[in-house]
């Protein structure tokens, strides 16, 4: 049972225009969602969490929204620079609060190829 | 300031082999995670210690994979009689705990284990 689906397994988009990539879960007891970053051959690298009691959680180039009647997320990237070509991983942390972290469960990730 | 190092970056072993991958969390980070992540998957939770206590090992996918951390900080995954489907990249995380912001889990580069 996947419980953090990401249904789109690549997305190319123009430099200076916003990438979206969107994320599906079906666990409601996630404290929190995270979006990780991964060039190959390097470990996954922290871009952005929000809590599972906001909607909108906003750094700087980076907006992940989070829609629970929908159980779903997005994370937009405004502008695509050709830097930020990777794999992009959606996870669910379900003991967030309260500073804590634990297990993440991860989806199958979306390769975002931004074209120069 | 150091990350998370993980040795070796890459490990052979003929099947049956036994291996021991090693994990060096970065300084003061109470919490150490392991997950696997086979290819073209989003990494998968395998077990979890804060300090030297392991918490939660409902991840490891057979008794042959035993994981220890002994005195709170480097911590060794190792696979008994290792078989082909045990090929993945072993991936290792570590986070602070406390304060009111999330903790999120900072990665190694991972070791990529080939069974042949």
């Amino acid at each position: 049972d996947q419980q953090v689906k990401q249904n789109s397994p690549s997305l190319s988009v123009q430099e200076g225009r916003i990438s979206i990539l969107n994320c599906d879960y079906t666990n409601s007891m996630f404290d929190y969602f995270l979006w990780y970053k991964k060039y190959p051959a390097e470990g996954p690298t922290f871009l952005i969490s929000i809590s599972s009691i906001k909607d909108k959680n906003e750094d700087g180039r980076f907006t992940v929204f989070l829609n629970k009647s929908a159980k779903h997320l997005s994370l937009h990237i405004v502008p695509s620079q050709p830097g930020d070509s990777a794999v992009y991983f959606c996870a669910g942390d379900l003991g967030g609060f309260g500073g804590a972290t634990n297990k993440l469960i991860f989806g199958t990730g979306t390769l975002l190829a931004v074209q120069p | 300031g150091a990350g998370v190092s993980q040795s070796p970056r890459y490990k052979v072993a003929k099947r049956g082999q036994d291996v021991a991958l090693r994990c060096d969390p970065i300084s003061g980070h109470v919490s150490l995670f392991w997950y696997q992540q086979a290819l073209g998957q989003g990494p998968e939770f395998l077990t979890y210690f804060q300090n030297e206590a392991q918490l939660d090992k409902s991840g490891l996918p057979s008794d042959r994979f035993f994981a220890e951390r002994p005195e709170g900080s480097v911590s060794t995954l190792k696979i008994q009689r290792t078989q082909q489907e045990d090929s993945a990249v072993y991936l290792c995380a570590s986070t602070k705990r406390g304060g009111l912001a999330y903790n999120e889990q900072f990665f190694g580069p991972g070791t990529r284990l080939t069974v042949l």
